[in-house]
């Protein structure tokens, strides 16, 4: 069945670092949403891509759908301590695959 | 608009309880999926449902029941509690359409002993 991987699992960085979760995937993928989860809490839509090659960003972040659509990239420039939280992928319409999440930390 | 209400918060269960964890949206979607999150195994497919009336499985099915009467309400039920379904479960639902953007609820953190 269609797997998600994401990489890193976790990510210390220094506030005003920049940071980079990786989503692969062995087959084609339709979609990718990427949600973000802060500690104790549930998780919340961040973005959706669509079309090969597709670049989005918001504010600090730029999201990335891969030419090939089998993977995408999250990028995070000059951190803050509220960007803490597990970053997810996922991809689908209704029956929904997660990553694994990469859990970031920032430190002050 | 509440959007996706979870409850109970907690729960602590003795193996083989049987209880349901409720799940409610307000938001006229379509779709609606339960989710179980473990450290560090991410957010696994437990079932979902396109419609009222309509559910299938996901990624990890067994030991839980679901149904889906009304539009509102996805009912998760753990039908014989295993230690091994310890963990934080989560409703979402989203709307049929060109966004698949999922509403999440609280969660409901279960501990079976």
């Amino acid at each position: 069945g269609q797997q998600v991987m994401q990489i890193p699992q976790y990510q210390h960085v220094q506030e005003g670092e920049d940071f980079t979760t990786y989503c692969n995937s062995s087959t084609t993928l339709s979609n990718i949403q990427w949600y973000k989860q802060r500690p104790g809490g549930h998780p919340v839509f961040l973005i959706q891509l669509v079309k090969s090659g597709e670049v989005k960003k918001q504010k600090r972040l730029t999201f990335q759908f891969g030419e090939a659509k089998k993977n995408s990239s999250l990028h995070i420039t000059a951190t803050q301590t509220t960007d803490v939280g597990t970053y997810f992928c996922t991809s689908g319409t209704y029956k929904y695959i997660f990553g694994t999440g990469t859990r970031l930390k920032v430190l002050a | 608009n509440a959007g996706v209400t979870q409850t109970p918060k907690f729960q602590v269960l003795k193996t083989g309880q049987s209880m349901t964890l409720q799940c409610a949206q307000d938001m006229n979607h379509e779709y609606m999926s339960w989710y179980r999150q473990d450290p560090g195994m991410g957010l696994r497919l437990i079932h979902y449902s396109v419609g009222a009336g309509i559910t299938d499985q996901g990624e990890v099915p067994n030991g839980y029941n679901v149904s889906r009467s009304t539009t509102e309400d996805f009912p998760l039920r753990l039908l014989s509690a295993a230690p091994s379904q310890t963990s934080v479960y989560f409703c979402a639902s989203s709307r049929q359409g060109a966004s698949y953007e999922q509403y999440f609820g609280p969660g409901t953190r279960l501990t079976v002993t």
